[in-house]
């Protein structure tokens, strides 16, 4: 079965500063991997996804960017936070017979 | 181009009353859809999934819905709501490509 970590769970970091939010997964090669943000109040936001190693679609225009080094890692990174960087960021990959997604636990960034 | 819509952005039920969340969709292509629960601080969880094999779909903690394609329409329902029902619920379209349509999501409250 397929296991999705995140890495760090939360983090509280001052505008201006940098960004890595780590997402690993586990029991499946090659999945398309997704990375989501979920501000207060709003639904799931994509904003990026990888079909293989290095391999990344941004979906929209932002302070943020993704890498995937490894099969399955993905990465979400910034070199200056903003303050409507904070927000709830969940990995995900597709999987299943029907390609549904799977989920990791998220990571809530602060942005102060 | 596919859309979600969940009609009820607050839903609120007494314990032990039934639930209703409800949720339209378009989609050009024949969908795949998907029911998410997510509970605060948390990842999402897939609830359940039509995708074709039958219009009544039941899932996991009592939970289904039926697909109607007369009226665009995938209704979560259960019988009678616990306690522990009261979350965030996704409804989820997924019609080819890599990308998965989020609706805005439904709270769910339940009152003792």
């Amino acid at each position: 079965s397929q296991t999705i970590h995140q890495w760090p769970a939360t983090l509280v970091q001052p505008v201006g500063s940098p960004l890595s939010l780590e997402c690993t997964v586990e029991g499946t090669s090659n999945p398309n991997l997704y990375w989501y943000r979920q501000a207060a109040g709003r639904g799931l936001q994509l904003l990026f996804y990888s079909v293989g190693i290095g391999q990344i679609s941004s979906e929209v225009p932002q302070n943020l960017s993704a890498s995937r080094p490894q099969d399955r890692q993905f990465i979400l990174s910034s070199k200056k936070l903003l303050l409507s960087d904070s927000g709830f960021y969940l990995c995900a990959q597709t999987g299943g017979v029907y390609n549904e997604q799977f989920f990791g636990p998220g990571t809530r960034l602060t942005v102060l | 181009a596919q859309s979600v819509t969940q009609l009820d952005s607050h839903v609120s039920v007494s314990e032990g009353t039934p639930v209703l969340l409800r949720c339209n969709y378009s989609s050009s292509y024949s969908p795949s859809l998907f029911w998410y629960v997510q509970h605060p601080n948390k990842g999402l969880q897939l609830l359940l999934k039509y995708t074709s094999a039958a219009t009544l779909v039941k899932g996991i903690n009592g939970f289904e819905a039926e697909f109607k394609k007369s009226e665009t329409s995938f209704h979560l329902t259960k019988p009678s709501a616990h306690m522990s029902d009261a979350a965030e619920y996704f409804c989820v379209v997924r019609a080819g490509g890599f990308k998965t349509i989020f609706g805005a999501g439904t709270r769910l409250f339940v009152k003792a």
